[in-house]
């Protein structure tokens, strides 16, 4: 069954360090997508990256990196200097490419970034 | 501008009430879904719609209906059997057809309180 899985419910991170937001995710279709959002206060959800499971290369945008390792079934956001503007939720999303596609999320990392 | 709109923003409910809230979307999007996010949590996926007339239940589908009679709209009626309606709901358009790199793309929220 497709599962994401978020195993930070929150973390702390002084301002200009780097972060890593775990998500382990559970699929049987060798065709999938791998998304991050980020949720800040307002609600609203703010893409930030994709990662392909045929991808060869680690997505990149920006300050934001997705560390894929696909045996591991595993695919870590990586922010490069926090800046305060940074703490919000993130959540790890993935959709299979088979069937109806449904898009699910994991539960969530809480990031506060500390001055 | 294409994008996604929820209506309304905030809405009360008396307890044995249907309500409906609206989603709408210009962005020529196939795929819809509905999510419920509670305080702190997850987003857990409700219903999805992958095109016209067609709908599958999410993970949490007891105690909510949906339409989709137009590509643009996906309404969502909570029913008086949800016992617990008090969250957040998002809904999301995305692209489909095997383009796994579409990002779903969300609206604002609809905050629902029951009184």
């Amino acid at each position: 069954a497709q599962k994401i899985t978020q195993t930070q419910p929150g973390m702390f991170v002084q301002e200009k360090e780097a972060v890593t937001l775990d998500c382990t995710y559970d699929t049987s279709d060798p065709s999938y997508g791998l998304f991050w959002y980020k949720q800040p206060s307002s609600g609203e959800m703010i893409f930030l990256i994709y990662q392909g499971s045929y991808d060869q290369q680690n997505a990149t945008e920006g300050r934001y990196s997705l560390n894929f390792q696909k045996a591991r079934k595993s695919a870590n956001l990586v922010i490069s200097a926090s800046q305060l503007g940074d703490s919000a939720m993130y959540f790890c999303a993935m959709r299979e490419i088979q069937g109806a596609q449904k898009l699910v999320f994991g539960q969530g990392t809480r990031l506060t970034i500390n001055p | 501008d294409g994008g996604i709109t929820q209506s309304p923003k905030y809405l009360f409910r008396k307890e044995g009430q249907n309500v409906t809230l609206s989603c709408e979307q210009n962005l020529n999007h196939d795929a819809m879904y509905w999510y419920r996010q509670d305080p702190g949590q997850g987003l857990r996926l409700i219903y999805y719609s992958q095109i016209v007339n067609d709908f599958q239940k999410g993970d949490i589908a007891e105690g909510y209906s949906v339409s989709r009679e137009k590509k643009e709209s996906f309404p969502l009626t909570v029913t008086s059997a949800q016992k617990n309606p008090t969250a957040f709901y998002l809904c999301a358009s995305s692209g489909y057809g095997g383009r796994m790199n579409t990002e779903a793309f969300f609206g604002q929220g609809t905050r629902l309180t029951v009184v």
